[in-house]
């Protein structure tokens, strides 16, 4: 069936480096998605979200792009602080209010002091 | 800062016992979901409501468990009778209407 899912299961970066997070989405009608954090024991928080009708969205230290050629989703941070150590899911809906999230299988981030 | 409280925290039970969680969405959000999330994995919903209404159970093992949010705000969800498998994460989450969803700490259950 359709997913998302990741390319890395896990990432070590070098404090004060960018990261680079990937996420292949195979579900062409979903025109909403969401990159949560997840640190160990506690549930999922919310960093960026993205909608379809957009391939740039910047935050503070991050920023997510989306490629709907290739169904491509990446999250960038930079700056990396040991703080950012954690998992990383991207999620996908269709933005209908009625489709809960779709998660890929998450990337470990590991920053290196 | 609103946030969604669930509780209890953890739980560990033997099998074939019953089980309960409960979970407070941030006020006013009408959508509230349920998720299991396996270790190492992301989380699946398992049932998805609109005020009191499911309106998504399709993921969810009718066969043992159950959900309500009967006055449209708190919900329970119950396992009866627990197996070994259902060890994992229950996340509740709840939102305002279509996109960001904000998540519970979760609850630990371990089925021993």
């Amino acid at each position: 069936g359709e997913s998302v899912g990741l390319h890395l299961p896990t990432l070590s970066v070098q404090e004060g480096d960018n990261s680079i997070i990937n996420c292949a989405y195979s579900n062409s009608a979903s025109d909403y998605f969401i990159w949560y954090k997840q640190e160990s024991g506690k549930g999922p928080q919310f960093i960026i979200d993205i909608r379809s009708n957009m391939d740039k969205r910047q935050g503070q230290r991050v920023t997510v792009l989306l490629n709907k050629t290739v169904k491509h989703l990446s999250l960038q941070i930079a700056a990396t602080q040991p703080g950012d150590s954690a998992v990383y899911f991207c999620a996908e809906n269709k933005g209908t209010g009625r489709r809960a999230l779709t998660f890929g299988s998450g990337t470990r981030l590991q920053v290196q002091p | 800062e609103a946030e969604v409280a669930q509780s209890p925290r953890y739980k560990i039970t033997e099998k074939s016992q019953a089980v309960a969680f409960w979970c407070d969405p941030i006020s006013g959000h009408a959508t509230l979901y349920w998720y299991r999330q396996i270790l190492g994995q992301g989380p699946e919903l398992l049932v998805q409501f609109q005020d009191e209404s499911v309106v998504d159970d399709s993921q969810l093992p009718k066969d043992r468990f159950s959900a309500e949010r009967l006055k449209g705000v708190d919900s329970t969800l119950k396992i009866q009778p627990a197996e070994l498998g259902d060890s994992a994460m229950y996340l509740c989450a709840s939102s305002s209407g279509p996109g960001e969803q904000f998540f519970g700490p979760g609850t630990r259950l371990t089925v021993l």
